[in-house]
């Protein structure tokens, strides 16, 4: 079956840890994003890429970081400089053309 | 700055009552708006609208795009308690990059 494969689902980290998220898809499509939803509030886009070796900043990206190195994978760094980072955490895809984005099950992040 | 204003922010109906979910929008060159719904995790898509006064339509859900009021509503008729969810609406415009910018939601409550 094609889809999105966030892992883990639950992941608790230490304060001044750095953790990564991981993010497979297997549906041939050449974009990615990263977006963080908190309680109450919309999705809102950290990084994303549009080709292997190619990724931009969105519009929370402080204190992440992304790496693009195959077209099937996109992980997420949440670093020590990110100062609130327990969220939910989403990863989507999509093809370049004018058509929806799917979504991975997510990564619920706390820090203890 | 592209912005979504999705309204009510909640609400909550009896089983077999039908609801209307407003989102307008602001957006630089307008390419799409999406309809997701929300369960637990993963965001499932609904609908995607390009075209002015086209209604789509699945089952009990519908949508229409106004876009020169600049708006969109989801409406769902005969609602039961699997349609609780949070709604999302989101944006795509045509600035280089096929960036979903999102609304903080509607929550809805579907009571037996």
């Amino acid at each position: 079956d094609g889809g999105i494969t966030q892992s883990p689902k639950y992941l608790f980290r230490k304060e001044g840890q750095n953790v990564t998220l991981s993010c497979e898809q297997n549906l041939n499509h050449d974009a990615m994003y990263w977006y963080r939803q908190d309680p109450g509030q919309g999705l809102r886009l950290i990084y994303y890429s549009q080709i292997v070796n190619d990724f931009q900043k969105g519009d929370i990206a402080e204190g992440y970081s992304v790496s693009r190195e195959k077209k099937e994978s996109f992980p997420l760094t949440v670093t020590s400089a990110q100062k609130n980072p327990t969220a939910f955490y989403l990863c989507a895809s999509s093809t370049m053309m004018n058509t929806e984005a799917f979504f991975g099950q997510g990564t619920r992040l706390t820090v203890v | 700055e592209d912005k979504v204003v999705q309204s009510p922010l909640s609400l909550v109906v009896h089983e077999g009552d039908t609801v209307t979910l407003n989102c307008s929008y602001e957006v630089t060159n307008f390419r799409s708006l999406l309809w997701y719904k929300q369960e637990k995790k993963a965001p499932t898509f609904l609908f995607m609208l390009t075209s002015s006064g086209i209604e789509k339509k699945s089952g009990r859900l519908s949508s229409i795009l106004d876009k020169k009021e600049l708006f969109s509503i989801l409406n769902i008729t005969a609602t039961q308690t699997g349609d609780s969810a949070v709604y999302l609406c989101a944006v795509k415009g045509n600035t280089g990059f096929q960036k979903l910018v999102f609304g903080t939601g509607t929550r809805l409550l579907v009571s037996p």
